[in-house]
């Protein structure tokens, strides 16, 4: 298994809501990370993973919460967002955090309204 | 912080023409990556370069680095129209081995039949 998933496809919520990304992989990769891309740009790093630990947090705003339950799950928790978030939000992992690639999810289009 | 710069920003060919995409860096590269990206998806790895002079080839699409110039050069030979897509190029902005990579502003395939 090859894949990284990520739920849901397609997220609208409004500026009040809170609610959660999902990203999952199955095979064995101990890095994990978040980007965000706005249209027409290339992806930006948000947060880094290694082991289950944060290592890197791209001075992201609070309103943004990630999350690593275990070595398989990446969440990213949203809460009080603006309009200017949206954007599509990718999930990456690689085997450790070093000169490794990273296999790439399909990604979750972001709408805030 | 390192900056990616390719070129062309977009390219048209027609089906069965080679093409070269270039990405160049503001900083020493200590690794380069090569991604494909189709429109609202997530990236695919393409290539990964770590040494100076590095050539890697996959099918039809051959990678180099340069590293005293700080660049790099996707050759795709006998262009198909699945080879459309967007080319990023990333690098690991961090000095080497943290994967806090950045990617550079992206090239823009189209492939006519």
């Amino acid at each position: 298994d090859t894949e990284v998933t990520q739920t849901p496809k397609h997220l609208v919520m409004g500026m009040t809501n809170k609610k959660s990304l999902k990203c999952e992989q199955h095979m064995g990769h101990r890095a994990m990370y978040w980007y965000k891309q706005k249209a027409k740009k290339p992806p930006e790093l948000m947060f880094v993973y290694s082991y289950e630990k944060l290592s890197i947090n791209e001075s992201v705003p609070s309103r943004f919460s990630p999350e690593c339950p275990n070595s398989s799950l990446l969440n990213l928790h949203l809460h009080a967002l603006q309009p200017e978030d949206s954007a599509l939000y990718l999930c990456a992992s690689s085997l450790v955090r070093g000169l490794d690639e990273q296999y790439f999810g399909p990604g979750t289009r972001l709408t805030v309204t | 912080s390192q900056e990616l710069e390719q070129s062309p920003q977009s390219l048209i060919v027609q089906e069965g023409k080679n093409l070269t995409i270039n990405c160049t860096s503001s900083k020493t590269l200590y690794g380069l990556y090569w991604y494909k990206q189709k429109y609202g998806e997530g990236l695919i790895f393409l290539m990964m370069l770590q040494k100076g002079g590095e050539e890697k080839s996959h099918e039809k699409i051959t990678a180099k680095l340069d590293e005293k110039k700080q660049q790099s050069s996707l050759h795709i030979t006998a262009s198909q129209p699945s080879h459309a897509g967007i080319y990023l190029c990333g690098a690991d902005a961090s000095g080497g081995g943290y994967q806090k990579v950045t990617f550079g502003t992206g090239t823009k395939l189209q492939v006519i039949p």
